[in-house]
Protein backbone atom coordinates (compact mmCIF):
# COMPACT_ATOMS: atom_id res chain seq x y z
CA UNK A 1 0.00 0.00 0.00
CA UNK A 2 1.18 3.22 -1.01
CA UNK A 3 -0.99 5.73 0.90
CA UNK A 4 -2.72 6.57 -2.30
CA UNK A 5 -6.30 5.00 -2.74
CA UNK A 6 -8.19 4.99 -5.86
CA UNK A 7 -12.52 3.91 -6.33
CA UNK A 8 -12.96 2.24 -7.96
CA UNK A 9 -10.53 -0.01 -9.67
CA UNK A 10 -12.40 -0.76 -12.42
CA UNK A 11 -15.27 1.19 -14.57
CA UNK A 12 -17.21 0.47 -17.72
CA UNK A 13 -18.65 2.99 -19.30
CA UNK A 14 -21.13 4.27 -22.35
CA UNK A 15 -20.75 7.14 -24.20
CA UNK A 16 -23.73 8.93 -22.88
CA UNK A 17 -23.10 7.93 -18.79
CA UNK A 18 -21.24 10.54 -16.36
CA UNK A 19 -19.59 9.36 -13.72
CA UNK A 20 -16.82 10.15 -11.46
CA UNK A 21 -13.36 8.41 -10.27
CA UNK A 22 -12.05 9.38 -6.56
CA UNK A 23 -8.31 9.53 -5.27
CA UNK A 24 -7.26 9.96 -1.51
CA UNK A 25 -4.02 10.37 0.18
CA UNK A 26 -3.09 9.65 3.76
CA UNK A 27 0.43 10.58 3.23
CA UNK A 28 -0.07 14.41 4.53
CA UNK A 29 1.37 15.37 0.52
CA UNK A 30 0.13 19.14 -0.42
CA UNK A 31 0.22 17.99 -4.29
CA UNK A 32 -1.80 15.47 -6.05
CA UNK A 33 -1.94 14.45 -10.20
CA UNK A 34 -4.13 12.59 -12.60
CA UNK A 35 -2.86 10.76 -14.87
CA UNK A 36 -3.56 8.53 -18.41
CA UNK A 37 -1.59 5.47 -19.17
CA UNK A 38 -2.47 3.99 -22.44
CA UNK A 39 -0.35 0.81 -23.81
CA UNK A 40 2.95 1.25 -24.82
CA UNK A 41 2.83 5.08 -24.14
CA UNK A 42 4.31 6.89 -21.73
CA UNK A 43 2.40 8.34 -18.44
CA UNK A 44 0.52 11.58 -20.00
CA UNK A 45 -0.26 14.28 -16.91
CA UNK A 46 -3.08 15.51 -16.90
CA UNK A 47 -4.09 17.45 -13.46
CA UNK A 48 -2.27 18.69 -11.09
CA UNK A 49 -3.12 20.52 -7.88
CA UNK A 50 -1.18 21.95 -5.55
CA UNK A 51 -2.42 23.41 -1.94
CA UNK A 52 -5.68 23.03 -3.85
CA UNK A 53 -5.41 24.95 -7.00
CA UNK A 54 -5.01 23.44 -10.44
CA UNK A 55 -1.56 24.91 -11.77
CA UNK A 56 -1.24 22.55 -14.64
CA UNK A 57 -3.49 21.39 -17.36
CA UNK A 58 -2.31 19.71 -20.96
CA UNK A 59 -5.21 20.22 -22.81
CA UNK A 60 -7.00 17.86 -21.58
CA UNK A 61 -10.54 17.54 -23.17
CA UNK A 62 -13.36 19.17 -21.32
CA UNK A 63 -15.41 16.00 -21.03
CA UNK A 64 -12.70 15.28 -18.28
CA UNK A 65 -13.17 17.66 -15.42
CA UNK A 66 -10.75 17.69 -11.86
CA UNK A 67 -12.08 18.38 -8.82
CA UNK A 68 -9.66 18.48 -5.62
CA UNK A 69 -12.08 19.91 -2.52
CA UNK A 70 -9.19 19.75 -0.01
CA UNK A 71 -5.54 18.52 -0.26
CA UNK A 72 -6.17 15.09 0.51
CA UNK A 73 -8.77 14.16 -2.01
CA UNK A 74 -9.03 14.59 -6.00
CA UNK A 75 -11.63 13.80 -8.03
CA UNK A 76 -11.88 13.49 -11.99
CA UNK A 77 -15.01 14.04 -13.55
CA UNK A 78 -16.38 11.63 -16.72
CA UNK A 79 -18.92 12.54 -19.27
CA UNK A 80 -19.61 12.10 -22.78
CA UNK A 81 -16.34 10.02 -23.43
CA UNK A 82 -14.89 8.57 -26.12
CA UNK A 83 -13.70 5.13 -26.55
CA UNK A 84 -10.19 6.37 -27.33
CA UNK A 85 -10.17 7.40 -23.63
CA UNK A 86 -10.34 4.11 -22.08
CA UNK A 87 -7.13 3.89 -20.53
CA UNK A 88 -5.68 3.12 -16.78
CA UNK A 89 -6.12 6.13 -14.91
CA UNK A 90 -3.60 7.01 -11.87
CA UNK A 91 -3.68 8.95 -9.38
CA UNK A 92 -0.26 10.56 -7.74
CA UNK A 93 0.40 12.89 -4.75
CA UNK A 94 3.82 14.16 -3.82
CA UNK A 95 4.94 16.65 -1.28
CA UNK A 96 6.45 19.53 -3.26
CA UNK A 97 8.78 18.62 -6.20
CA UNK A 98 9.69 15.27 -4.82
CA UNK A 99 8.91 11.77 -4.97
CA UNK A 100 5.42 10.47 -6.11
CA UNK A 101 3.37 7.80 -5.15
CA UNK A 102 0.87 6.26 -7.24
CA UNK A 103 -2.52 4.83 -6.59
CA UNK A 104 -3.48 1.26 -7.56
CA UNK A 105 -5.53 3.15 -10.92
CA UNK A 106 -8.56 2.57 -11.81
CA UNK A 107 -9.22 0.64 -15.45
CA UNK A 108 -11.77 2.69 -17.59
CA UNK A 109 -13.12 0.82 -20.43
CA UNK A 110 -15.63 3.31 -22.77
CA UNK A 111 -18.13 1.07 -24.93
CA UNK B 1 9.24 19.13 -26.60
CA UNK B 2 10.64 17.52 -23.79
CA UNK B 3 10.99 13.87 -23.63
CA UNK B 4 12.29 11.07 -21.61
CA UNK B 5 12.88 7.89 -23.96
CA UNK B 6 14.01 4.33 -22.62
CA UNK B 7 16.27 2.21 -25.21
CA UNK B 8 14.61 -0.97 -24.89
CA UNK B 9 11.06 -1.88 -24.92
CA UNK B 10 11.95 -5.31 -23.82
CA UNK B 11 14.91 -6.94 -21.91
CA UNK B 12 15.58 -11.20 -21.31
CA UNK B 13 17.88 -11.29 -18.53
CA UNK B 14 18.83 -14.86 -16.72
CA UNK B 15 18.17 -15.23 -13.26
CA UNK B 16 21.18 -14.25 -10.94
CA UNK B 17 22.35 -11.83 -13.78
CA UNK B 18 22.24 -8.25 -13.24
CA UNK B 19 20.37 -5.87 -15.40
CA UNK B 20 20.96 -2.73 -17.10
CA UNK B 21 18.22 -0.16 -17.93
CA UNK B 22 18.51 3.00 -19.82
CA UNK B 23 16.59 6.31 -20.23
CA UNK B 24 17.54 9.75 -21.98
CA UNK B 25 16.30 12.41 -21.01
CA UNK B 26 15.75 15.63 -23.31
CA UNK B 27 15.55 18.72 -20.96
CA UNK B 28 18.69 19.96 -19.42
CA UNK B 29 16.62 21.68 -16.92
CA UNK B 30 15.64 18.27 -15.21
CA UNK B 31 17.07 18.09 -11.42
CA UNK B 32 15.27 15.28 -10.15
CA UNK B 33 14.95 11.73 -11.87
CA UNK B 34 12.98 8.51 -10.54
CA UNK B 35 12.85 4.90 -11.69
CA UNK B 36 9.51 3.60 -11.25
CA UNK B 37 8.44 -0.40 -11.06
CA UNK B 38 4.77 -1.62 -12.53
CA UNK B 39 3.39 -4.61 -12.33
CA UNK B 40 0.53 -6.10 -13.99
CA UNK B 41 -2.75 -4.36 -12.52
CA UNK B 42 -0.98 -2.13 -10.12
CA UNK B 43 0.57 1.48 -9.99
CA UNK B 44 3.76 2.47 -10.73
CA UNK B 45 6.01 1.40 -7.65
CA UNK B 46 9.03 4.23 -6.11
CA UNK B 47 12.36 2.29 -7.01
CA UNK B 48 14.82 4.88 -6.53
CA UNK B 49 15.50 9.04 -7.00
CA UNK B 50 18.46 10.81 -7.69
CA UNK B 51 19.21 14.15 -8.00
CA UNK B 52 21.03 16.46 -9.70
CA UNK B 53 24.13 16.93 -7.71
CA UNK B 54 24.85 12.98 -7.48
CA UNK B 55 25.88 10.96 -10.03
CA UNK B 56 25.22 7.77 -8.03
CA UNK B 57 22.94 6.33 -5.64
CA UNK B 58 22.56 3.10 -4.32
CA UNK B 59 19.42 0.97 -2.67
CA UNK B 60 19.06 -1.91 -1.70
CA UNK B 61 20.26 -4.27 -4.96
CA UNK B 62 19.61 -1.53 -7.23
CA UNK B 63 22.04 1.37 -8.50
CA UNK B 64 21.18 4.65 -10.49
CA UNK B 65 23.55 6.21 -12.16
CA UNK B 66 23.19 10.03 -13.99
CA UNK B 67 25.53 11.28 -16.20
CA UNK B 68 24.26 14.91 -17.12
CA UNK B 69 26.72 15.47 -19.99
CA UNK B 70 24.97 13.13 -22.31
CA UNK B 71 21.50 13.46 -20.39
CA UNK B 72 21.52 9.93 -19.33
CA UNK B 73 20.11 7.95 -16.41
CA UNK B 74 20.37 4.22 -16.31
CA UNK B 75 19.16 1.74 -13.36
CA UNK B 76 21.36 -1.51 -12.51
CA UNK B 77 19.62 -4.35 -10.81
CA UNK B 78 22.29 -6.56 -9.37
CA UNK B 79 21.25 -10.29 -9.05
CA UNK B 80 17.97 -10.05 -10.94
CA UNK B 81 14.90 -11.82 -9.30
CA UNK B 82 11.86 -13.30 -10.90
CA UNK B 83 9.64 -11.27 -8.86
CA UNK B 84 12.07 -8.49 -10.80
CA UNK B 85 9.67 -9.16 -14.09
CA UNK B 86 8.17 -5.81 -14.47
CA UNK B 87 7.74 -2.71 -16.64
CA UNK B 88 10.05 -0.32 -15.18
CA UNK B 89 10.14 3.33 -16.55
CA UNK B 90 11.74 6.81 -15.65
CA UNK B 91 10.44 9.95 -14.94
CA UNK B 92 12.60 13.36 -15.04
CA UNK B 93 10.93 16.54 -13.11
CA UNK B 94 12.08 20.17 -14.44
CA UNK B 95 13.85 22.23 -11.95
CA UNK B 96 10.23 24.20 -10.29
CA UNK B 97 7.56 22.72 -11.72
CA UNK B 98 5.43 19.69 -10.99
CA UNK B 99 5.23 18.19 -14.67
CA UNK B 100 7.10 15.03 -14.76
CA UNK B 101 7.88 13.63 -17.84
CA UNK B 102 7.93 10.01 -18.17
CA UNK B 103 9.75 7.49 -20.35
CA UNK B 104 7.74 4.41 -22.57
CA UNK B 105 9.09 1.97 -19.83
CA UNK B 106 11.12 -0.93 -20.58
CA UNK B 107 9.58 -4.50 -19.68
CA UNK B 108 11.87 -6.28 -17.56
CA UNK B 109 11.26 -10.34 -18.21
CA UNK B 110 13.69 -12.87 -15.98
CA UNK B 111 14.62 -16.31 -17.40
CA UNK B 112 14.78 -19.35 -15.07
Amino acid sequence: ETGVTQTPRHLVMGMTNKKSLKCEQHLGHNAMYWYKQSAKKPLELMFVYSLEERVENNSVPSRFSPECPNSSHLFLHLHTLQPEDSALYLCASSYRYNEQFFGPGTRLTVL
Amino acid sequence: GESVGLHLPTLSVQEGDNSIINCAYSNSASDYFIWYKQESGKGPQFIIDIRSNMDKRQGQRVTVLLNKTVKHLSLQIAATQPGDSAVYFCAALPSGTYKYIFGTGTRLKVLA
